[in-house]
């Protein structure tokens, strides 16, 4: 069966550091993998998603993920954060032609001036 | 933009009573999703459908049921309310599977969080 483990529930950083949020999954097929962002009060918004290809994927705003296929894992980084990036982020699996996704429990970004 | 919005931000009820979450999409998408959201366990689906009148059990449905008369509603039902669903409830759609595109894109609603007392 499919899993996302986000071991870091809580990420404190100071502001313009770099921050990763780590997510590793199991599963036994291919998989696509997602980053949906939450800010406060809101509904999810996804920020990024690896699908095939280059294992390196960028967002708008600055972040990236990297898909290790051997290390089963597909961290989220940014090199500055930003106040504004304060955010619960959530990680997902979801394996091919599959409508249902798997998410993670959460790490809430605290991004401190 | 896909826009999914959901009835209320915030809402109280009682223990027993029956309760009504709506979600509505504008984007004509074929799948729409319930799930609700607790601190430290993420996103947990409750029910999902895939068309009109169709809907499959997720992960956590005891408790819940659902509707989908037209295509571009699915609301949530408790029929008889209970403490323990005091939670966050997100909704969402995605379009359907297609010839070259085989993975599921969710786009959310705001949330409705769910106070029982």
């Amino acid at each position: 069966a499919q899993s996302v483990t986000q071991l870091d529930s809580q990420v404190p950083v100071f502001e313009e550091a770099p921050v990763e949020l780590r997510c590793n999954y199991s599963s036994s097929v291919s998989v696509y993998l997602f980053w949906y962002v939450q800010y406060p009060n809101q509904g999810l918004q996804l920020l990024l998603k690896y699908l095939s290809g280059s294992t390196l994927v960028e967002s708008i705003n600055g972040f990236e993920a990297e898909f290790n296929k051997s290390q089963t894992s597909f961290h989220l980084r940014k090199p500055s954060v930003h106040i504004s990036d304060t955010a619960e982020y959530f990680c997902a699996v979801s394996e091919w032609s599959s409508y249902k996704l798997i998410f993670g429990s959460g790490t809430r970004l605290l991004v401190r001036p | 933009d896909v826009k999914v919005t959901q009835s209320s931000r915030y809402l109280v009820k009682r223990t027993g009573e029956k309760v009504f979450l709506e979600c509505v999409q504008d984007m004509d998408h074929e799948n729409m999703f319930w799930y609700r959201q607790d601190p430290g366990l993420g996103l947990r689906l409750i029910y999902f459908s895939y068309d009109v009148k169709m809907k499959e059990k997720g992960d956590i449905p005891e408790g819940y049921s659902v509707s989908r008369e037209k295509k571009e509603r699915f609301s949530l039902i408790l029929e008889s309310a209970s403490t323990n669903q005091t939670s966050m409830y997100l909704c969402a759609s995605s379009p359907p599977m297609a010839t070259g595109r085989t993975y599921n894109e969710q786009f959310f609603g705001p949330g409705t969080r769910l106070t029982v007392l």
